[in-house]
């Protein structure tokens, strides 16, 4: 089966880091991706990770580890902008590249 | 324009009529899918294209629910015999069709069945 596992919500401060979880179960794997969904908005692409180890984009990192079917999104420097839902996604292997979505942590930071 | 572009942006129906929604891809983009997403929900997928290929459909909830992207650019979602179940916020992604691309959403369209 498929499975992808965030939790559902985290509140941080103004300043702050956060590191958001996401643990999958797939059948395939292609990698994954992260999204940030502002309420009433469609996602928007933040990082990709197919290989083990941390990838640094800016204020917004992301670590994979294939073995253990984990990955992190780490926000460094909060801003009251960041606060929206935050997407894990699995890239399903094979040919039709779907992708296989988490329910999504909701993020509030608060001054 | 730059990105993916979907109409409506909203739609409201009567339970039991057909609606049509339209995604008009990021050009260049061959590959274009489908997702419904229900409010705190991620996207579920519904289908795939590859050009004017419909290589999945798996997603797609019930034989009422039809996809086409004829020329392999604008696709189009069918829902026929709407029910209130219908009523969620249907995205349109596409991308380049590389594995490694991501896939570039639009704003959706948000639909409510009366």
């Amino acid at each position: 089966g498929q499975n992808i596992d965030q939790p559902t919500e985290m509140t941080a401060t103004e300043g702050a880091i956060v590191q958001i979880n996401c643990t999958y179960q797939t059948s395939g794997f292609n990698g994954l991706f992260w999204y940030q969904q502002h309420a009433g908005e469609a996602p928007t692409f933040l990082s990709y990770n197919v290989l083990d180890g941390l990838e640094e984009k800016g204020r917004f990192s992301s670590f994979l580890s294939r073995s253990k079917g984990y990955s992190y999104l780490l926000l460094k420097e909060l801003q009251m902008k960041d606060s929206a839902s935050y997407l894990c996604a699995v890239h399903h292997a094979g040919n039709n590249r779907k992708l296989i979505w988490g329910l999504g942590t909701s993020l509030a930071v608060n001054p | 324009g730059a990105g993916v572009s979907q109409s409506p942006r909203y739609k409201v129906a009567k339970r039991g009529q057909d609606v049509a929604l339209r995604c008009d891809p990021i050009s260049g983009h061959v590959s274009l899918f489908w997702y419904q997403q229900a409010l705190g929900q991620g996207p579920e997928f519904l289908t795939y294209f590859q050009n004017e290929a419909q290589l999945d459909k798996s997603g797609l909830p019930s034989d009422r629910f039809f996809a086409e992207r004829p020329e392999g650019s604008v696709s189009t979602l069918k829902i026929q015999r709407t029910q209130q179940e219908d009523s969620a916020v249907y995205l349109c992604a596409t991308s380049r069709g590389d594995s490694n691309q991501p896939q570039h959403f639009g704003d959706g369209t948000r639909l409510s069945i009366l």
